[in-house]
């Protein structure tokens, strides 16, 4: 079974410039997340899909962030303009959903990611 | 905003020996994971314990949870050059917009052989 796939892997910028990431999560897994990972943290939740519907962008920058799932399976992030404290590596995860309650069994799969530089 | 704060920050060990990280957090959890990222790549899920155990066996790999203290700690034994990675344990509590992970700032853990 394949997992969940990023690209690009790598990608420089300048400053000012817009980039964007593409995310295909596992087949039939219906939520999905983008998270930011700095250097020596854990990784820090962007947004969370359920199907195609955002249920939490409440940590997204929406100045100059955007994301979207059109058809509830793939999903670009896109940052228009980045400027320097954006490098960092973009993260995508997926499951199979969120149950809720206090058994909620949330494992989550992560793609690779792509690691961002802005100069 | 990062809940989990994990202990110690690195750690440096030989191969064979146990290596011990500790994971505290701040408000009530559904449960909470453990996941492992190799250098340059994505995380991986090593466990789950819910609020309601006390321990958990995978393996190799031993976690405890303490929700009265508010902490976990993850035992890997018998280590191998093989775990040598970053190791974040995961917060899972219901907020605002349902359930979600919210991750430490890890542990590096470097097995030498």
């Amino acid at each position: 079974e394949a997992g969940v796939v990023q690209s690009p892997r790598y990608k420089i910028i300048e400053k000012k410039q817009p980039v964007a990431f593409w995310c295909n999560p596992i087949s039939g897994h219906n939520t999905l997340y983008w998270y930011r990972q700095n250097l020596g943290q854990g990784p820090e939740l962007l947004i969370r899909y359920e199907n195609e519907e955002a249920v939490d962008d409440s940590q997204l920058p929406k100045d100059r962030f955007s994301a979207e799932r059109l058809k509830g399976v793939d999903s670009t992030l896109k940052i228009q303009p980045a400027e320097l404290g954006d490098s960092a590596v973009y993260l995508c995860a997926s499951s199979l959903g969120v149950a809720g309650g206090w058994s909620s069994y949330n494992e989550q799969f992560f793609g690779p990611g792509t690691r961002l530089t802005v100069l | 905003s990062q809940q989990g704060e994990e202990d110690p920050q690195a750690l440096s060990i030989q191969e064979g020996e146990n290596a011990t990280m500790n994971c505290s957090y701040k408000t009530s959890i559904n449960n909470l994971q453990w996941y492992r990222q190799n250098s340059g790549r994505g995380l991986v899920h090593l466990i789950l314990i819910r609020s309601n155990e006390r321990e958990k066996h995978s393996g190799r790999l031993r976690v405890t949870l303490d929700t009265s203290k508010k902490s976990s700690s993850l035992l890997i034994t018998a280590s191998r050059a093989a775990d040598t990675a970053s190791y974040f344990c995961a917060t899972d509590a219901t907020q605002k917009y349902g359930n979600k992970l919210v991750f430490g700032a890890g542990t590096i853990l470097r097995v030498k052989s």
